[in-house]
């Protein structure tokens, strides 16, 4: 099994670009989060999908970011136009629905910055 | 989710036992306890869960005291490896989101 696959794994970009994370989960997983992790807030979960449906974006900071699930394999967090303040490190989780526990699986992370 | 409590840092020797303490005196009926660590640059990983029962697995022990208000994660031979940033975290099974706090960073010495 392969993990989590996110891409890219850095992405430098400037002020006003539009930035586009990708996240491939674990096969099999029906849950995906997306989770934001900066110095100053720590972990923070942004979104997560069950069955490729958005259920909670509580956590989505402002209308610049949007997330999308197409279908069970792959997943998107977009960000336009991008802020310095959005520079941080975005993790991409997925957990199978069975489990009575939530045993969660991270990728790697996407570190971005935003100049 | 009911809130915990960490220390923010620990020391252990390497091939020491690593005792994490965590508080959560406002855990509910329903609320597991799970600890994850996220060892420098990567992405959290998930170590153990428990409710109520003491509970091992290959990598950590968990302890859960009686009344549920407080745990200790056990790692009984800390390797230099085990340095990372341990995260207790309560939640319950019908909200799939975790909330992850500040944690205790371990710092494991040769």
């Amino acid at each position: 099994d392969a993990g989590v696959i996110q891409s890219p794994r850095h992405e430098v970009t400037e002020m006003g670009q539009e930035v586009t994370l990708r996240c491939k989960p674990i096969s099999g997983h029906d849950y995906l989060f997306w989770y934001r992790q900066t110095m100053m807030r720590g972990l923070e979960l942004l979104i997560y999908f069950n069955n490729n449906v958005p259920i909670d974006d509580s956590g989505m900071p402002e209308d610049r970011f949007s997330a999308k699930m197409p279908n069970a394999s792959f997943s998107t967090l977009k960000i336009q136009p991008s802020e310095p303040r959005d520079s941080a490190v975005y993790f991409c989780a997925s957990s199978f629905q069975d489990r009575e526990v939530e045993t969660q699986y991270f990728g790697p992370g996407t570190r971005l910055l935003v100049l | 989710d009911a809130k915990t409590t960490q220390p923010p840092s620990m020391d252990c020797a390497e091939g020491r036992a690593a005792n994490l303490p965590c508080n959560h005196s406002t855990i509910s009926g329903n609320e597991y306890v799970y600890w994850y660590r996220q060892i420098h640059s990567q992405g959290p990983q998930y170590i153990i869960h428990g409710l109520k029962n003491n509970e091992t697995n290959e990598m950590a022990s968990l302890i859960i005291t009686e009344d549920r208000k407080s745990s200790t994660l056990i790692l009984p031979h800390a390797t230099l490896r085990d340095t990372a940033v341990y995260y207790c975290i309560v939640g319950d099974m019908g909200r799939r989101a975790l909330t992850f706090g500040s944690g205790t960073r371990l710092q494991v010495q040769p």
